[in-house]
């Protein structure tokens, strides 16, 4: 059974700070990863996509990387700012055809000014 | 733009009664979710569906059911609803297939009294 791992639970960052956000999945048999935002009692914004075939993706200061062997994803945010505070969500689509994504339970990010 | 929206962001109904949440998307996407959110347990899927009058189940349907009469409409239904079933309410969209990008409402916030 899949299971997504995100490492710390919370963070806490000075304003202007490159930072690295952790995601880990046991079954490397995944067919993407998607990153998404969460802002306090809100919706999931959809960051970035990343395809199996690939090992990174890129949007604006974001980046994101796959390495499937090792079952590890990592979200790097350039010069953080406190508008980048929220709760970021990974999510993997496993084996099979269903659209189905299982989450991780998050990291909550606070940039302080 | 992508747009999926939900009827209501705050909902407050009593035990026993039934309840209706609504989702609407305008990107002619075949598939629909609807996921529950709670703290500690992450986002949960309760059912999906790839075509109109197709659903399947996810991982937490007991409780619930669905109806997609019109491509760009997916309903939850809380037959009876309990106080176990206060939760935020999240509903997602992504062209056909199993593996592409989902994008999410802005949530519902229901609570059972």
């Amino acid at each position: 059974k899949q299971e997504v791992t995100q490492i710390p639970a919370a963070l806490s960052v000075p304003e202007g700070e490159n930072l690295v956000l952790n995601c880990s999945f046991t079954d490397s048999a995944i067919y993407n990863l998607q990153w998404f935002r969460q802002d306090p009692g809100k919706g999931l914004t959809s960051l970035l996509l990343i395809q199996s075939s690939q090992r990174e993706q890129t949007s604006g200061r974001l980046n994101a990387s796959l390495d499937k062997s090792s079952g590890r994803s990592t979200l790097y945010i350039a010069a953080s700012q406190p508008g980048d505070s929220a709760t970021y969500l990974c999510a993997v689509h496993g084996s099979s055809n269903t659209g189905k994504l299982i989450f991780g339970q998050g990291t909550t990010l606070q940039v302080k000014p | 733009d992508v747009k999926v929206t939900q009827s209501s962001r705050y909902l407050v109904k009593r035990t026993g009664e039934k309840v209706f949440l609504e989702c609407v998307q305008d990107m002619d996407h075949e598939n629909m979710f609807w996921y529950r959110q709670d703290p500690g347990l992450g986002l949960r899927l309760i059912y999906f569906s790839y075509d109109v009058k197709m659903k399947e189940k996810g991982d937490i349907p007991e409780g619930y059911s669905v109806s997609r009469e019109k491509k760009e409409r997916f309903s939850l239904i809380l037959e009876s609803a309990s106080t176990n079933q206060t939760s935020m309410y999240l509903c997602a969209s992504s062209l056909r297939g199993g593996f592409n990008e989902q994008y999410f409402g802005p949530g519902t916030r229901l609570t059972v009294t």
